[in-house]
This record gives structure tokens, sequence and C-alpha cells, in this order.
């Protein structure tokens, strides 16, 4: 039974670049949420779909876009990179999203040079 | 929104003490209450939750209690063993269309042997 996969586990982009993040949630899960985890913090809400709608978004500048596809399967854009886009990238899947359990993925570290 | 708030920041215990962590939120809509053991360099991993129709909930050497009145909850860890060291995060999510979780900022856990 595969967990959350999310790929790729590690890039570096350079300023001003633009970076697409990619999530495959659980099986039989229809919602995606993206968090931003900076070193010594908790997650931070970006973005939550379910259904392939956006459901909700965090406070995060519109830099930051997302999509759901048909298969559940997500991605996190982010363009104009700046070096505090720094961060672990965390997908978490659930069923329905609607406070039931949150499943996290591995992780994708950004690091923006 | 809704603000979640861990403390302490570090806790230290010796192995086979127990360990308690506590958290306060803001948002009295908040209904669903999951804690989150992250080691280094892994993904957030959920370790228990609570709703808020239940003001306790036991698994093994792991509990968590709800006080809604006070709005606060606490993660209690019984005969605390090394592979307990980690982050352990508290978070808060509350019912609607943007159910967001809200993270606190983690303490970090070490179990001395």
């Amino acid at each position: 039974d595969a967990g959350v996969t999310q790929s790729p586990t590690h890039l570096i982009k350079t300023r001003g670049q633009q970076v697409t993040l990619r999530c495959s949630p659980i099986s039989g899960h229809k919602s995606v949420s993206w968090y931003q985890q900076v070193l010594g913090q908790g997650p931070q809400f970006i973005f939550q779909y379910y259904e392939k709608e956006e459901r909700g978004r965090g406070n995060f500048p519109d830099r930051f876009s997302a999509r759901q596809f048909p298969n559940y399967s997500s991605e996190l854009n982010v363009n104009a990179l700046l070096l505090g886009d720094s961060a672990l990238y965390l997908c978490a899947s659930s069923f329905t999203g609607f406070d039931t359990e949150a499943f996290f993925g591995q992780g994708t570290r950004l690091t923006v040079v | 929104g809704e603000n979640v708030e861990q403390h302490p920041s570090t806790l230290s215990v010796q192995e086979g003490d127990s360990a308690v962590i506590k958290c306060t939120y803001s948002d009295s809509a908040s209904n669903y209450f999951p804690w989150y053991k992250q080691e280094l360099g892994k993904r957030p991993q959920l370790i228990i939750d609570i709703r808020s129709n239940v003001g306790e909930k036991k698994d093994q050497r792991i509990a968590v209690t709800l006080n809604k009145t006070a709005k606060h909850f606490s993660l209690h860890i019984t005969e605390t063993q090394p592979e307990d060291s980690a982050v352990y995060f508290c978070a808060a999510i509350a019912a609607g269309a943007n159910s967001k979780l809200t993270f606190g900022k983690g303490i970090t856990l070490s179990v001395r042997p």
C-alpha cells in the first residue's frame, strides 16, 4: 500500500527561476494539501485541493499556485523564486480534507541560491 | 484565523520517565487535533489524534487529552524510550470550507538513556 509520494526529493534552483513540485496521494484519498516548512518551524499551510478544486489558500503570494488532476495527484508551482522560498515542501493526503487524518509525503527540499 | 501555541519548546527527560507536551488553540470552532512526530530529515508522522467530542484518547504509551473550555490539549508519553526523541507538532483544524491544519512551532523532545 503506497503512501504519499513526492518528487523530486531535492532541488536546487537559482533566484528568479520557476519550480514545479509533484505529489501523488494515497490511493482513495481525494484531498491534497501543500505545506511549507522552514527549518525550526511547523509546517505552514499553502493550498488545499479537493476533487480538483481549490478549497483553501494560505497566506502566500500569488507566485505560488497549484492544481489537482483527475487522478488526484497535484502540482505546486512557484514562480520568481526568492532565497526565502528555500524550505521543505510537504504534501499531505487525506480522504476528504474535512477534519480527517492527513498523511504527509517525505517532502521536497528546495534550495534557492 | 486559528493560532496554535506549543510549549515548552524543548523538553529533556530521563528514559523511563513521562513527558507531557501542551498546546493551546484560539479558534473555538476547531474540532480535530492531531499530533505529529518528525524525526530529523523525515516526514511528519501522525501518531495520535483527538476530536472535540472526546476528552481523552490512548494508544499504548501515548495519550492525548483535550479541554475544550480552556482550549488546550496535551500529549502524554509514558515510559519514554530513546527512540521517542524527535520534534513533536500539535495541530488544529476547524470544520468548514477551508479546512487547513494549523501547526504549533514544535517541541524537541530528548530522551536521555
